[in-house]
């Protein structure tokens, strides 16, 4: 099956820790994004890669982190910097080469206890 | 002025009614748009892409493209109770921009049995 895949489903936090969400594609695709979504609201881009070994910075990327260095993997730090990371995160990858639509994970609710 | 604007709802409409969706964007060089429902709790999933202005239709669902007025709205023919979602509008901005594909803060559909 081609596809995106997130994991955990579900994570928690505590205080002062930092966590990585994984998200994996097997669609051939070279971009991949992290979105931060919150309760009734819309998406926000934390960061994005174009190709391996290269990543940028979106509209909220502090207290993030990521990688780049398999075309297939796209993980996200939340550092302990993150102060509010409560919230549904969602991994993405675009088909450049057709439609330049993105396909999203199932993504990964992460909780602060 | 945000980017891309929807009402936030929540619209009802009774099943088998048809559900209109508006969307407005600012940037008048986008080339292509995407609306995607979302389940309460899961993540989104693609309904329709539409690159040229007119009408574009897939099964029960239209989108339609007015580039002059910079309008997309996506109208849902015979409502059914499954068809209660978040429904978000996205475009992809100029090509050569650096900028990423942009998304509404959604709208919320209910369809009443």
């Amino acid at each position: 099956d081609g596809g995106i895949t997130q994991s955990p489903k579900y994570l928690f936090r505590k205080e002062g820790q930092n966590v990585t969400l994984s998200c994996e594609q097997n669609l051939n695709h070279d971009a991949m994004y992290w979105y931060r979504q919150d309760p009734g609201q819309g998406l926000r881009l934390i960061y994005y890669s174009q190709i391996v070994n290269d990543f940028q910075k979106g509209d909220i990327a502090e207290g993030y982190s990521v990688s780049r260095e398999k075309k297939e993997s796209f993980p996200l730090t939340v550092t302990s910097a993150q102060k509010n990371p409560t919230a549904f995160y969602l991994c993405a990858s675009r088909d450049s080469q057709s439609t330049d639509t993105q396909y999203f994970g199932p993504g990964t609710r992460l909780t602060v206890l | 002025q945000k980017e891309v604007e929807q009402n936030s709802g929540p619209l009802s409409v009774p099943e088998g009614a048809i559900a209109s969706l508006n969307c407005t964007y600012s940037d008048r060089g986008s080339q292509s748009f995407f609306w995607y429902r979302q389940y309460s709790g899961k993540s989104p999933e693609l309904i329709m892409f539409i690159y040229s202005n007119g009408d574009k239709e897939d099964g029960r669902f239209t989108a339609q493209l007015n580039k002059a007025s910079q309008y997309v709205s996506l109208l849902i023919r015979d409502s059914q109770p499954s068809d209660s979602a978040t429904y978000l509008c996205a475009v992809n901005p100029p090509m050569g921009s650096a900028r990423q594909l942009t998304f509404g803060s959604g709208t919320q559909l209910t369809v009443l049995p």
